[in-house]
């Protein structure tokens, strides 16, 4: 069982947005704005594509953007289009002794 | 560009010792600015961090998996290493070496390790 929770999975239209959540505790999530969200195609290594809860790096769309409320963090995605069909894993600093945790992943469908 | 290649052997006998090394190219692994992870991923499953070394030297680890992880770093070759002893079948999974730690901006293409006798 993994330290954050995320939906199994979601699903969008083209077009359309998306949001997947990531819940935490006060221990990780809630305390520390050290969260960051990766893209994972099959067969390919992740990809950063939100730090620090809302910020970009270079490279990734700004279609995609970051938020942060209590314990929950938050991926949307808007305008979505098929390369977007990826599984997403959310990541939080968790203090000094468990450090880093990750969430259980949402399969990301583009119907 | 940074760039990041894991190495080693693709299959570990239960019992032994998982030996990886991860080799930098583009950047220096000397930066203080960065830290260098292992993370892995079994089959079909999420992600997994297992730990962090600085090029001082300084690290952090999972603790789940503490007792049995050793990471080093070897300036010289802009290289560092994960060692996992005591595996079992349930340490099958795809090694990922990056740079970073919550933030892990680059990544290698990860290898496959499987333990099985």
């Amino acid at each position: 069982q993994s330290a954050l929770t995320q939906p199994a999975s979601v699903s969008g239209s083209p077009g359309q947005s998306i949001t997947i959540s990531c819940t935490g505790t006060s221990s990780d999530v809630g305390s520390y704005n050290l969260v960051s969200w990766y893209q994972q195609h099959p067969g390919k290594a992740p990809k950063l594509m939100i730090y620090e809860v809302s910020k970009r790096p270079s490279g990734a769309s700004n279609r995609f953007s970051g938020s942060k409320s209590g314990d929950t963090a938050s991926l949307t995605i808007s305008g979505l289009q098929a390369e977007d069909e990826a599984d997403y894993y959310c990541c939080s600093y968790a203090g000094s002794s468990t450090f880093v945790v990750f969430g259980g992943g949402t399969k990301l469908t583009v119907l | 560009q940074v760039q990041l290649q894991e190495s080693g052997p693709g299959l570990v006998m239960p019992s032994q010792t998982l030996s990886l090394t991860c080799t930098v190219s583009g950047g220096s692994i000397s930066s203080a600015t960065y830290s260098w992870s292992w993370i892995r991923q079994p089959a079909g499953k999420g992600l997994e961090w297992i730990g962090r070394i600085y090029a001082s030297g300084s690290t952090n680890y999972n603790p789940s998996l503490k007792s049995r992880v050793t990471i080093s770093v070897d300036t010289s070759k802009n290289q560092f290493s994960l060692k996992l002893s005591s595996v079992t079948a349930a340490d099958t999974a795809v090694y990922y070496c990056t740079r970073g730690c919550v933030n892990c901006d680059y990544w290698g293409q990860g290898t496959l390790v499987t333990v099985s006798s």
